[in-house]
């Protein structure tokens, strides 16, 4: 069965550093493009960020540019999303979702990671 | 950016009755190449991440009941629940995909009247 399973999440200062990672299973992930979508606490969606399945192609949301920066491990199986100069607003569940082209449709998601910016 | 916006808010159907949800894009995500629209819809219940339910617009995901429709092209989308049962009770978002960066509506909540 395909999965994928978000870690790294938790409480941290603002202006801190938090690094999360999704973890893939039951599918090639190299064959897939590998997006974070975050949702702040009772809100909606937020397309995050994007990564090409080589890791040569990356996409970020305005709102991230400059502070978060997506990476994957291809040969661990393994997305990541470093976020850097964290602030209230970041403040969400971050899920990594598939899609099965550059633009596609998420067509499996994980079941997410809490990040909390507090002091 | 392209701006998604759903309508209502949120909805309160009868058991068995229809639910409609509509979408409008603030600029065409129809792709003229190959007639598509990038335009996707997802169901989210509490405490659960989103599940794919609709993508170009009308093509159902596998495993998804076929009481859930999409429709429309261009700026404006409609997803159609039929026959609501109790399971359905979830928040609906589209989503865009045609430009590079990827938007959702602000989500629209679906009730058991």
């Amino acid at each position: 069965e395909e999965h994928l399973v978000e870690s790294g999440g938790g409480l941290i200062q603002p202006g801190g550093s938090l690094r999360l990672s999704c973890a893939a299973s039951g599918f090639t992930f190299s064959a897939y493009w590998m997006h974070w979508v975050r949702q702040a606490p009772g809100k909606g969606l937020v397309w995050v960020s994007r990564i090409s399945t080589d890791g040569s192609n990356t996409t970020y949301a305005d709102s991230v540019k400059g502070r978060f920066t997506i990476s994957r491990d291809n040969a661990k199986n393994t997305l990541y999303l470093q976020m850097n100069s964290l602030g209230a607003d970041d403040t969400a569940v971050y899920y990594c979702a598939r899609t099965w082209a550059m633009r596609g449709a998420f067509d499996i998601w994980g079941q997410g990671t809490m990040v909390t910016v507090s002091s | 950016d392209i701006v998604m916006t759903q309508s209502p808010d949120s909805l309160a159907v009868s058991l068995g009755e229809r639910a409609t949800i509509h979408c409008k894009s603030s600029q065409s995500v129809l792709y003229n190449s190959n007639n598509k629209n990038y335009l996707t819809w997802y169901q989210q219940k509490p405490g659960q991440p989103p599940k794919l339910l609709i993508y170009w617009a009308s093509t159902r995901e596998s495993g998804v009941p076929d009481r859930f429709s999409g429709s429309g092209s261009g700026t404006d989308f409609t997803l159609t629940i039929s026959n609501l049962q109790a399971e359905d009770v979830a928040v609906y978002y589209c989503q865009q995909y045609y430009s590079t960066l990827w938007t959702f509506g602000q989500g629209t909540k679906v009730e058991i009247k």
